[in-house]
């Protein structure tokens, strides 16, 4: 079955532990992204990544990291997590960056104490 | 930067009803998509539409990109408790980003 896959899908961590949130497509997509949800914001990206290796800010990229080594993963690292960052996060991938149909993950939900 | 101002942020209507929301940019956009949320769920891909005018149906929704390039509306016609959930519109200028608008949560009444 063709998906996204993100673990873990909850987590409550403390201010400043370094976290990894995972992405996964089996869908041999160039194209990636990570987004956050905020209640009355929608979803606002955080980092994408047009292919391996080559990655790019979105609009709230403060305090994340990601790395894209093989065209499959795409994780996502808080490396000082603070309350701020609490949010629900979402995976996303499409055939290329220019090709907009992106395929989202179920969401990690996200509690920094 | 740009923006998406989506309305309404809320609807509240009794099965059967027809429901409309649409989507302004501050800016051009090339592509026009809309998205459902389900509780708990990823966002899922209901309609995408690319040309300026282009009239898209999938079921009882419908979505138009307006000829402006500026504004997009969503119809769902019938409505019935499964559309119970959050909408999303989202725009490209084929920059490689798409820009989400803030969601219209639409509540159905059986």
């Amino acid at each position: 079955e063709a998906q996204v896959t993100q673990n873990p899908r909850y987590l409550i961590t403390v201010t400043g532990k370094k976290l990894t949130v995972t992405c996964s497509q089996n869908m041999n997509h160039e194209y990636m992204s990570w987004y956050r949800q905020d209640p009355g914001l929608g979803l606002r990206q955080i980092y994408y990544s047009m292919n391996v290796e080559v990655t790019d800010k979105g609009d709230v990229p403060e305090g994340y990291k990601v790395s894209r080594k093989e065209k499959r993963n795409f994780p996502l690292i808080l490396e000082s997590p603070s309350p701020n960052q609490t949010s629900l996060y979402f995976c996303a991938s499409s055939l290329s960056s220019g090709y907009y149909e992106q395929y989202f993950g179920p969401g990690t939900r996200l509690t920094v104490t | 930067g740009q923006q998406l101002n989506q309305s309404p942020q809320s609807m509240f209507i009794q099965e059967g009803e027809d429901v409309s929301m649409n989507c302004t940019s501050s800016s051009i956009f090339n592509t026009w998509l809309w998205y459902k949320q389900d509780p708990g769920e990823g966002p899922v891909l209901l309609i995408a539409l690319y040309k300026a005018g282009e009239l898209t149906s999938n079921g009882r929704l419908t979505a138009q990109f307006g000829i402006t390039r500026k504004d997009s509306f969503l119809n769902i016609s019938a409505s019935i408790p499964s559309d119970v959930g959050i909408y999303f519109c989202a725009g490209s200028s084929n920059t490689g980003k798409l820009i989400f608008g803030q969601g219209t949560t639409l509540q159905v009444k059986p």
